[in-house]
């Protein structure tokens, strides 16, 4: 079974430094790749996605993440963050061929202190 | 657009006993997953529905069931509650087919806690 693991439980950091939140999946095939957002009160959103080309990928909001097939990896970045980026988040993995079942990772929460 | 809707917002409910989430998709979406979100085990996936007709399910037991109407709004029913049902139960929707590539739009959460 696939699996998608966010190695980054808890990342606390001043504003203005830079983030990178990693996420590595076991599954082998060709993937779907997301990053979702989860903001103190809010729903679940999409951040950015991944299907294919560019394997560098901008989302809402300043974020990019970029897609390392040889690593299994598709790490969330970005340059500065801001107080308004705490919140939860999680990497996620569709298989595009067969069973439509998303896996989620457990999530990250970043804390964003001013 | 109005998003997705769920009720209840929260339930409290003792074991042994069944439960009813009801959720109402953005106008026009015709596909509607559900997921279970638990601090130790993060999001799972439990089922998705289209077109009233349930396509793909998660790995639970089957006291977890669903169903979709033919205006999309769909129920997800958990019978013989166990203290480890309590979670956030989250449901998604999306455009078209609901394929793998749309994206999906989440809920605000029905909090169940089994006492």
């Amino acid at each position: 079974a696939q699996s998608v693991s966010q190695h980054n439980h808890h990342v606390i950091l001043s504003e203005a430094a830079s983030l990178e939140l990693g996420c590595n999946y076991s599954y082998g095939g060709t993937v779907n790749l997301f990053w979702y957002v989860q903001y103190p009160g809010q729903h679940l959103q999409l951040l950015l996605k991944y299907f294919s080309g560019d394997p560098l990928v901008k989302g809402i909001k300043g974020f990019e993440a970029e897609f390392i097939k040889s690593k299994f990896s598709f790490n969330l970045r970005k340059p500065s963050v801001q107080w308004s980026d705490t919140a939860e988040y999680f990497c996620a993995v569709n298989p595009p061929e067969g069973s439509y079942i998303p896996t989620f990772g457990r999530g990250t929460s970043l804390i964003v202190h001013p | 657009k109005a998003g997705v809707t769920q009720t209840p917002r929260y339930l409290i409910k003792t074991r042994g006993q069944q439960v009813t989430l009801s959720c109402s998709p953005i106008s026009g979406h015709r596909s509607v997953s559900w997921y279970q979100q638990t601090p130790g085990q993060g999001l799972q996936f439990l089922f998705e529905y289209f077109s009233e007709t349930q396509r793909n399910k998660g790995n639970f037991p089957g006291r977890f069931s669903g169903r979709q109407f033919s205006n999309s709004r769909s129920e997800m029913n958990v019978s013989t509650l166990e203290l480890g049902d309590s979670a956030l139960y989250l449901c998604a929707s999306t455009q078209g087919r609901g394929d793998i590539t749309d994206t999906q739009y989440f809920g605000p959460g029905t909090r169940l806690t089994v006492l």
